[in-house]
Parts: C-alpha cells; structure tokens; sequence
C-alpha cells in the first residue's frame, strides 16, 4: 500500500526567502514520486520526479526535491521564493503503475 | 508543450441525469487516467485504461461509471446516473509508459461537475 503526508496544510512566507514543504510517504515497493502545483482555476502541473536515477531531483522554476530513503521523506525546496509561487502543491507517490496516491495539499502563500 | 485537453470546464447537471466528461489525451500517450478531487479532499485515483480496456479501478468507479475510447484521440468518462456526491473536480491525466525511468503523467485542467 502507498500513501502520502504532507506535513504541513498551509505555508506562508516572504518573497525572496526560502520555501520548504515537507512530504512523508509509506511505499511497499521502491516507489516513483512527484511533485505537482495547482494554480486557481488550472490543472495540475508536474513540478518533478523522482524514478529511482539521482536522488536530488531539479525541476521547474527553480524547485528541487531530494529522495530519502533512511527518512522516508521527499521535501520540495527553493531557495527564493516568488509571488508567481502561491499556489496548491501535492506530494504524490506511485508504486503501482498508472495508480497515483496523493498528499492533502500545501497552500503556499507569498508575501511582498 | 502538449497538453491535456479537457471539456467542458464546468459541468451542472440535475440528480439522476447521465454527464460525459470528454478528454482529448497527448497523441502519442498509450495510457490514460481519471481521477478525482471532492471539494476539501484529497485528489483520488479512479480508473486506468490501455489498450482500450480497464488496467486497473478502484471502488469508488462502480457501475455508474464508465470510461471509453471511441476514437483515436478522445477519452470519456460517463455517469450514468449522477447523485449529489459525485460533485467534484474530474481530472484526465495520460502518460507515455506506466512506469520506468523517464514516465510521467500530463494532467488536464479539469472539469467542475456540479450535482443538483
């Protein structure tokens, strides 16, 4: 069984500062995980993933996420936060192929 | 970049009515997802699909749900008869693989189905 938990419901912070959103999951297998951001009114875009290659993961607009396994962990950073990064962002894991469990959801939000 | 095409972007329909969803996946993609997302709640994986028939469902997608193929390029998911809980956000997703290296899922914008 896989599941997901983001630590944190709701996470504020000021432009320019640094962004961490923190996300444990349970896996059976060596799982693929994923970063996804929801904009109001827009779909779910993929921020990155990690299949099993390197652990610490690059993805779009400056976002990176690092795999740990001894943690179970797979927390998003970036290093400066924007005002174009409020938004709804999903961990989510796949050990099952084409079956995608995810988080709850952190709602980020960025003050000038 | 492709995208997920998905229409109408919002959907209000009458208790007991039957809606379709409609869902136009990349091109080149050979497997294709449905999933939800309840106001509140969290986004929930309903069905999967290759090859044109079910890979894998889950208990929500019960006989009230169905998802079809009928051509190259559109992907539908039916409610035969919509009750006030299937009120949610409906998301098509597609992928190229179903797993390795080098797989991912595009997801659409969604449609909003409201259950009156």
């Amino acid at each position: 069984a896989q599941s997901v938990t983001q630590l944190d419901s709701h996470v504020s912070v000021s432009e320019g500062t640094p962004v961490l959103l923190r996300c444990n999951y349970s896996s059976s297998y060596s799982p693929s995980l994923f970063w996804y951001v929801q904009h109001p009114n827009k779909g779910l875009q993929l921020l990155l993933k990690y299949t099993s290659a390197a652990t610490l993961v690059k993805g779009i607009n400056g976002f990176e996420a690092e795999f740990k396994k001894s943690e179970t962990s797979f927390h998003l950073t970036k290093p400066s936060a924007h005002m174009s990064d409020a938004a709804e962002y999903f961990c989510v894991v796949s050990d099952n192929p084409g079956k995608l469990s995810f988080g709850a959801g952190t709602t980020v939000t960025v003050r000038a | 970049e492709p995208e997920v095409t998905q229409t109408p972007s919002h959907q209000v329909t009458q208790m007991g009515q039957e809606v379709i969803l409609r869902c136009v996946p990349i091109s080149n993609h050979l497997y294709f997802y449905w999933y939800r997302q309840i106001l509140g709640q969290k986004v929930e994986f309903l069905v999967s699909f290759y090859n044109n028939e079910i890979s894998e469902k889950s208990e929500i997608f019960d006989d009230q749900f169905s998802v079809e193929r009928p051509d190259g390029s559109n992907f539908t998911l039916k409610i035969r008869s919509t009750k006030l809980e299937d009120s949610a956000m409906y998301f098509c997703a597609s992928s190229p693989k179903s797993q390795g290296v080098g797989y991912g899922y595009t997801f659409g914008s969604g449609t909003r189905l409201t259950v009156v």
